[in-house]
């Protein structure tokens, strides 16, 4: 099946510092969805972009399908930012149990 | 106004008993799925549920069954409750068949602990 990879597993920034996070894909895909767990363990549905680029206030997305790729920008980051960030593809082939497949997430710590 | 509710958000029971979680979806989606997230915050998807086709991922032991009453519910049943089921559960809908070209919706989760 398809394989999602997140980078970097960890990060811990300031409040106001900017931060990208990477997902990898490693088939075509025609879902990416971009996930918040907050603490209480929400899953928040930031953006869905199997390709293109997205904003929405201080977040945006750019997914380069043909290769492979997904990036979250978060800009002047507040600490209600923490939380663990995940990537989640479906693939134009198909999944097990035609579901998102997720990748390990990036687990983020703004730290006042 | 809530799109997916699952209930309840927290489910502590002892080893060996039944139990189910409910989930309903709003949305008016075809779709709707079950996905466990372990302890290291791992999500896997569990179950695909569309229009009386089920979908079910290879590793999910045969205690599990999801039951559908209508395409608005799909109810996760699980027997003889095991120390490695204790996870967070969670549903999701989507509008078509698949995860292709629409975005999945998700519940709020349930917070399975076995003692």
């Amino acid at each position: 099946g398809i394989q999602v990879e997140q980078s970097p597993p960890d990060l811990i920034l300031q409040e106001g510092a900017n931060s990208t996070l990477r997902c990898n894909f490693s088939d075509s895909v025609n879902n990416l969805q971009w996930f918040h767990q907050n603490p209480w363990g929400q899953l928040i549905n930031l953006f869905y972009i199997p390709s293109g680029t997205k904003q929405n206030g201080r977040l945006s997305a750019t997914t380069v399908a043909t290769e492979r790729y997904s990036l979250l920008y978060i800009s002047s980051s507040q600490t209600t930012d923490s939380g663990v960030y995940f990537c989640a593809v479906g693939g134009i082939s198909g999944g097990g149990a035609d579901g998102l497949t997720f990748g390990k997430g990036t687990h983020l710590i703004i730290q006042p | 106004d809530t799109a997916v509710s699952q209930t309840p958000k927290y489910l502590v029971t002892q080893m060996g008993n039944d139990k189910s979680i409910k989930c309903e979806q709003n949305l008016g989606h075809d779709t709707m799925y079950w996905y466990k997230q372990d302890s290291k915050k791992f999500l896997k998807i569990m179950f695909s549920y569309n229009n009386k086709e089920l979908i079910i991922n290879e590793t999910v032991p045969n205690r599990f069954s999801p039951k559908s009453p209508d395409k608005a519910h799909l109810n996760l049943h699980i027997n003889s409750l095991e120390l490695g089921d204790s996870a967070v559960y969670f549903c999701a809908s989507s509008p078509q068949k698949g995860a292709t070209h629409q975005p999945q919706h998700f519940g709020d989760g349930t917070r399975l602990s076995i003692l």
